[in-house]
This record gives structure tokens, C-alpha cells and sequence, in this order.
């Protein structure tokens, strides 16, 4: 597609609930980003991939954060058992290859709401 | 590490006024320096971008040089509207090693009142 869409756009879940978010970058596209955006506005860099392959990790909670690119598929980010602190608006941006100069566009993010 | 020191508003100024946010980075090697525009509910949206020092970048009447010297990428604008009213994002990317992504000042919610 033509634009990086992000489903679903809300999502409530309980605290200790599982949450699965989904990433359909743009069409040839190799990099795919997803950050967080908490309350204050302030992007938290979370991971990247090159097509199937993790690029970059350095971001991502070591416990009950996950995320995979599979092929053919589209992109998620999977939160087990959710606490209340995660709460926030999950971006994915993608680019089209490795090079500061290319531009990452982004989804609409997915506002994810632990009650 | 890389970083972003923009500042943090908010900043509220009327139609036709100037518009001025600051924006110093950070950076081990040499990056490309973006403004990123978020409007009301949506993602974010590329505003303008430079790719080396001295480079000026421009798009709906908005400017912003590449200043080495200074690490800075001021963002200006000399007539708001109030469609401009967003939050605003100053952020750099690197390319080396496995540095590849952007990092993000905290932004700067502009508000522009009729």
C-alpha cells in the first residue's frame, strides 16, 4: 500500500491482558520502526527490523515485549500481561532502506489504554 | 548517545505573528536533522528535512538551516495561521553500525489563536 497502516487504532485491555498491535508498511519498504509516545508526547524507540529480521532491539523492554515481521504478513508488537504504565500511542513508521537521508513515514498509531 | 533538546512550550501566538522553536542535537557522527508536525490525532507527518551542514530546508512556509557550528536546526516560520496550531518534533538519524532510527526532542505544542 501506499501508506503505513496501523490496526486496530483503539485498544482498551485490562491490566494482565495480552495486546496485539499490526503494521502493514508500505510497499517496498525494507525498515519498519515502532515507538512509543506517552503522555507527555515524548517517541520512545522501541525496535526495528530489516524485512523478517530484527535490525535493531536496543528499545524494547526485555520482559513482556515482542514483536515480529513475518513475510506476507503485516508487522505486530505484542504486549503480555499489560500494565497501566503502558498505556500510550504505538507508532510504526517504515522506510524504504538504510540511509539517515530517507525519509520514515508513519502510521497513525495505535492508542492502547490499560484500565 | 544521540539527543534532541528542543524546547518544550507550550507556544501560543497569534495569526500572522512569527514563529521561532529551538532545536540543539547531539549526535557521534552526521546526521540528517528533521521537523516533524503532528496534527491534532494523527501520526506524525514530515515537515522539512537537511541532510548536511548548511543545508536549508523549506516546505509551506516554514525554514530551518543545519547549523554545525551551533548543532542547531531552529525551525521558523514568519506568519502562523491557525491551521498551523500542531505539535512539533526536531529529531536527527544516523546511519551507522546499527544506529538507524530517529531520536526525538519531547516537542513543542504550538497553539495559534485568530
Amino acid at each position: 500500500g501506499e501508506e503505513v497502516a496501523q490496526t486496530p487504532k483503539h485498544l482498551v485491555r485490562g491490566e494482565g491482558q495480552k495486546a496485539k498491535l499490526y503494521c502493514a508498511p508500505i510497499k517496498g519498504h525494507s525498515y519498519v520502526f515502532w515507538y512509543q509516545q506517552v503522555l507527555k508526547n515524548e517517541f520512545k524507540f522501541l525496535i526495528s527490523f530489516q524485512n523478517e529480521n530484527v535490525f535493531d532491539e536496543t528499545g524494547m523492554p526485555k520482559e513482556r515485549f515482542s514483536a515480529k515481521c513475518l513475510p506476507n504478513s503485516p508487522c505486530s508488537l505484542e504486549i503480555q500481561a499489560t500494565k497501566l504504565e503502558d498505556s500510550a500511542v504505538y507508532f510504526c513508521a517504515s522506510s524504504r532502506r538504510r540511509d539517515k537521508n530517507t525519509e520514515a513515514f508513519f502510521g497513525q498509531g495505535t492508542r492502547l489504554t490499560v484500565v | 548517545g544521540d539527543s534532541v533538546t528542543q524546547m518544550e512550550g507550550p507556544v501560543t501566538l497569534s495569526e500572522e505573528a512569527f514563529l521561532t522553536i529551538n532545536c540543539t542535537y547531539t549526535a557521534t557522527g552526521y546526521p540528517s536533522l528533521f521537523w516533524y508536525v503532528q496534527y491534532p490525532g494523527e501520526g506524525l507527518q514530515l515537515l522539512l528535512k537537511a541532510t548536511k551542514a548548511d543545508d536549508k530546508g523549506s516546505n509551506k512556509g516554514f525554514e530551518a538551516t543545519y547549523r554545525k557550528e551551533t548543532t542547531s536546526f531552529h525551525l521558523e516560520k514568519g506568519s502562523v495561521q491557525v491551521s498551523d496550531s500542531a505539535v512539533y518534533f526536531c529529531a536527527l538519524s544516523e546511519s551507522g553500525g546499527s544506529n538507524y532510527k530517529l531520536t526525538f526532542g519531547k516537542g513543542t505544542l504550538l497553539t495559534v489563536n485568530p
